[in-house]
């Protein structure tokens, strides 16, 4: 059974930094792009970023202007999400997501994780 | 970027009834188009990816259609199950772009 499990989330101050985390179980990691998906409060699903397989490359969503990386562990099965320059509108709940195979959609998902900039 | 527009915003049906809603994209997306379902508190779920082809598990009185720039996801039968907001996702380039979501409510 294919399982994601966020963590890292929480309040932080606007200018803070935040790291998640998803560890994946069910499925071979190392096949699979990875994603992160953001829902803001009152809003719609919003793709943040996305990373190859292998890690070699990455693609982010041109509104985080660059604050935030996506990386992953393969030998640990985790993916992750580094947060800079944090602001208010970057609070939601974020996702991540497995990818089908050689495309950028989504079969499985996490339960998410609340990230609340605020001061 | 490719923008993705849902139409309507909300609907309200009844049990039984059938049920579309529509995506428009600002440019063709070929087959790379996507639905999920999400309920409130709750993670998204997918439904269907490359406009019609439904996930394992995903019960067949879902269903996608549509080309080139639009799209459909209709629900035959509804359940008191299925009241939840639905998106649509183009993944023919990027930035990954959802449309704004349809509320639909039972």
């Amino acid at each position: 059974e294919v399982q994601l499990l966020e963590s890292g989330g929480g309040l932080v101050q606007p200018g803070g930094s935040l790291r998640l985390s998803c560890a994946a179980s069910g499925f071979t990691f190392n096949n699979y792009d990875m994603s992160w998906v953001r829902l803001a409060p009152g809003k719609g699903l919003e793709w943040v970023s996305v990373i190859t397989s292998d890690g070699g490359k990455r693609y982010n969503a041109d509104s985080l202007e660059g604050r935030f990386t996506i990386s992953r562990d393969n030998s640990r099965n985790t993916l992750y999400l580094q947060m800079n320059s944090l602001r208010a509108e970057d609070t939601a709940i974020y996702y991540c997501a497995k990818t089908l195979v050689g495309l950028v959609t989504f079969d499985y998902w996490g339960q998410g994780t609340l990230v609340t900039v605020s001061s | 970027d490719i923008q993705m527009t849902q139409s309507p915003s909300s609907l309200s049906a009844f049990i039984g009834d059938s049920v579309t809603i529509t995506c428009r994209a600002t440019q063709r997306v070929y087959n790379y188009l996507a639905w999920f379902q999400q309920k409130p508190g709750k993670a998204p779920k997918s439904l269907i990816f490359a406009i019609s082809n439904l996930h394992s598990g995903v019960p067949s009185r879902f269903s996608g259609g549509g080309s080139g720039t639009d799209f459909t996801l209709t629900i035959y039968g509804l359940q008191p199950e299925d009241a939840a907001t639905y998106y649509c996702q183009q993944y023919h380039k990027y930035p990954i772009t959802f449309g704004q979501g349809t509320r639909l409510e039972i």
